[in-house]
């Protein structure tokens, strides 16, 4: 596709429901990165997958949340029995290549997840 | 752990210029960033800087002092489009970018 496309846009979900959240990068982008961002607040890092293998999963709050990329290129992100505080917009970032050089990641529009 | 702190809200008028400072400590650094976020869409890249100096890219520039960890953003002739969150990004010493809390900015007639 033309650019990284999440869905949901919107979700809303009852605390202690399980939520997926899908991510589709741009075509042949090695990199895929998650984000969180609560309101007013800059995004907060998540996890990096290369590919299919998870490199870094080292912002990801509790073992409540879940990533996988098992084809390198989908991604989808589970949050299990979901908390109010994890309330936030949900973003997805691919980059082409996979090292330190990228100079840019192409965000996609987010999903903004809600737990009432 | 990684530092990044950026003025929170500012204002500027229409047709003039701004300019958005960043400060950073961080544990290594491959790179410093710079995206635009309008409300309710994703952010957008601007700028990126690894070396000191200046780049300039239209309207937008962004200047790196890698010894004083310190950066800006340097937007000319202002439109009210350019009203928007913006965020600055460290890349430390793995591949993600760590990101500031952003600055709100307001361009008024």
């Amino acid at each position: 596709g033309a650019g990284v496309s999440q869905s949901p846009r919107y979700k809303v979900a009852k605390r202690g429901q399980d939520v997926a959240l899908r991510c589709d990068p741009i075509s042949g982008h090695v990199s895929l990165f998650w984000y969180q961002q609560a309101l007013g607040q800059g995004p907060e890092f998540l996890t990096y997958f290369q590919n299919e293998a998870q490199l870094d999963k080292s912002g990801l709050p509790s073992d409540r949340f879940f990533a996988e990329r098992p084809e390198g290129s989908v991604s989808t992100l589970k949050i299990q029995r979901t908390q109010q505080e994890d309330s936030a917009v949900y973003l997805c970032a691919s980059s082409l290549v996979g090292f330190m050089g990228d100079t840019e990641a192409f965000f996609g529009q987010g999903t903004r997840l809600t737990v009432v | 752990g990684q530092n990044i702190d950026q003025p929170t809200e500012m204002t500027a008028t229409e047709g003039a210029i701004v300019q958005i400072n960043c400060t950073y400590q961080t544990s290594g650094f491959n790179g410093l960033f710079w995206y635009q976020q309008h409300a309710g869409e994703a952010p957008t890249f601007l700028s990126y800087n690894v070396l000191d100096g200046l780049e300039e890219k239209g309207r937008f520039s962004s200047f790196l002092s890698r010894s004083k960890g310190y950066s800006y953003l340097l937007l000319k002739e202002l439109q009210m489009k350019d009203s928007a969150s913006y965020l600055c990004a460290v890349r430390a010493s793995g591949y993600a970018l760590n990101f500031g809390k952003g600055t709100s900015l307001l361009v008024t007639p």
